[in-house]
């Protein structure tokens, strides 16, 4: 079956820090795949998303490429502010209208 | 426009209570999901509806819980009885179906604990 792992955190990092969070995922055929972002007392947001191989997702200085050949696709930002503390979840969908399965979650602590 | 719209927002009840929860999708999305995200980890789906059918209820725990999307539109989700490992967020999305696009809406949730 379908399958998502990101890595545990939190991650604490200082404000301007380079940000990478892990994502591997497993499936069969061509999946979508998703960061999707919840901030505190917030539901959860779609960041950004890629639909096939080598494509890059981005938005507010957030990007991940979809690697078929290590089947992953890790979210980074070049410099993180404490605005961006929250849970961010790896996702992937197998078609359009299907469910999405989700990683367990990582939570980021930016300090000033 | 409107988000996903999700009511309650808190719920406390005993265990073997029962609990409804009430999901209104964005308009004019076909597609709408109820997902259950216990502490700590990822949203898990529940039951996918398409209008008023159900697509995939495979993780649904039949025995305690249904929903219902009449007339393709709202939808509840009913849990009867409540268990103590019940206690968890209730995420309802909603997507407009279409090939090109899979993009999910989410609702605030319904934070259930049950004592």
């Amino acid at each position: 079956g379908n399958s998502v792992t990101q890595m545990e955190g939190p991650v604490t990092l200082s404000e301007e820090a380079f940000l990478t969070i892990n994502c591997t995922y497993t499936a069969t055929g061509y999946p979508s795949l998703f960061w999707y972002v919840q901030y505190p007392g917030e539901g959860l947001q779609l960041l950004l998303k890629a639909t096939k191989a080598d494509d890059k997702g981005s938005n507010k200085g957030f990007e991940a490429t979809y690697r078929k050949e290590t089947t992953s696709f890790h979210l980074e930002k070049g410099s993180v502010q404490v605005s961006d503390s929250a849970v961010y979840f790896c996702a992937l969908s197998r078609n359009a209208g299907n469910m999405l399965t989700f990683g367990g979650g990582t939570r980021l602590m930016v300090k000033p | 426009e409107a988000g996903v719209a999700q009511s309650p927002r808190y719920k406390i009840i005993e265990k073997r209570q029962s609990v409804a929860f009430w999901c209104n999708p964005i308009s004019g999305h076909a597609t709408l999901y109820w997902y259950q995200q216990i502490l700590g980890q990822g949203p898990k789906l529940l039951i996918q509806f398409q209008n008023n059918g159900v697509v995939d209820d495979s993780q649904l725990p039949k025995d305690r819980f249904s929903a219902e999307r009449l007339k393709g539109v709202d939808s509840t989700l009913k849990i009867q009885p409540a268990k103590l490992e019940d206690s968890a967020v209730y995420l309802c999305a909603s997507s407009f179906f279409d090939r090109g696009s899979n993009e999910q809406f989410f609702g605030p949730g319904t934070r259930l604990t049950v004592l």
